[in-house]
């Protein structure tokens, strides 16, 4: 069974720290997603990235296809950054072949 | 922002009341999808959409229905729902590139 898993589950920072969560899945993919949630709210792509490295402000995305292993780093962090982060490998064939990971949630305190 | 609605947003019904879900988008993507979101697990499929009338099941599509009879709209149908559906619902599209919009979720109880 394809599966996704995240480490740390919940993770507790103080402003300005650099962030990494990590993200494994089991056999080849097509593309892994980040997404981020929010307190009460909506889930938002943050990135999809399939190799390499992604960078989009203070966020960075990078994936291992060989070690079959995904990190979401966040530099400079603030409280904004709190929310639960998820990842998702998509395994591809049926658009249904996207296993979610379970999330981290991240807490940076001011 | 993507162009995506979910309605209601807040629901709470009675055991065996039927139910319906619409996830309504503006962007002409041709991939839809229905998930829950329960505590101590991830996002789960219920049923997918790739294109009008297409639809599938996914992981967990035991006491659901959906429909899509135009772009736009996926419905999300409990027919007769129970309190094991008392979930928060997410429904994301996705075009070409296969990234992947969500709407802002739809809390439902069942008593």
């Amino acid at each position: 069974k394809n599966e996704v898993e995240q480490s740390p589950q919940n993770l507790t920072a103080q402003e300005g720290e650099f962030i990494t969560i990590n993200c494994s899945y089991s056999v080849g993919i097509s593309a892994l997603h980040w997404l981020q949630q929010h307190p009460g709210g909506g889930i938002v792509s943050l990135f999809m990235l399939s190799s390499g490295k992604k960078k989009h402000g203070r966020l960075i995305a990078t994936i291992n296809i060989q070690e079959k292993h995904s990190s979401l780093h966040i530099t400079a962090s603030h409280p904004r950054d709190s929310a639960v982060y998820i990842c998702a490998a998509y395994y591809g064939g049926s658009q249904g072949n996207l296993i979610f990971g379970k999330g981290t949630k991240l807490s940076v305190k001011p | 922002d993507a162009g995506i609605t979910q309605s209601p947003r807040h629901k709470v019904t009675e055991t065996g009341t039927p139910v319906t879900l619409r996830c309504h988008q503006t962007e002409n993507h041709r991939y839809m999808y229905w998930y829950r979101q329960d505590p101590g697990h991830g996002l789960r499929l219920i049923h997918y959409s790739y294109g009008v009338k297409d639809t599938d099941k996914g992981e967990v599509s035991d006491g659901y229905s959906v429909s899509r009879s135009k772009t736009e709209d996926f419905l999300l149908t409990l027919e007769s729902a129970t309190s094991s559906q008392t979930s928060v619902y997410f429904c994301a599209i996705s075009g070409n590139t296969g990234e992947l919009f969500f709407g802002e979720g739809s809390r439902l109880t069942v008593l």
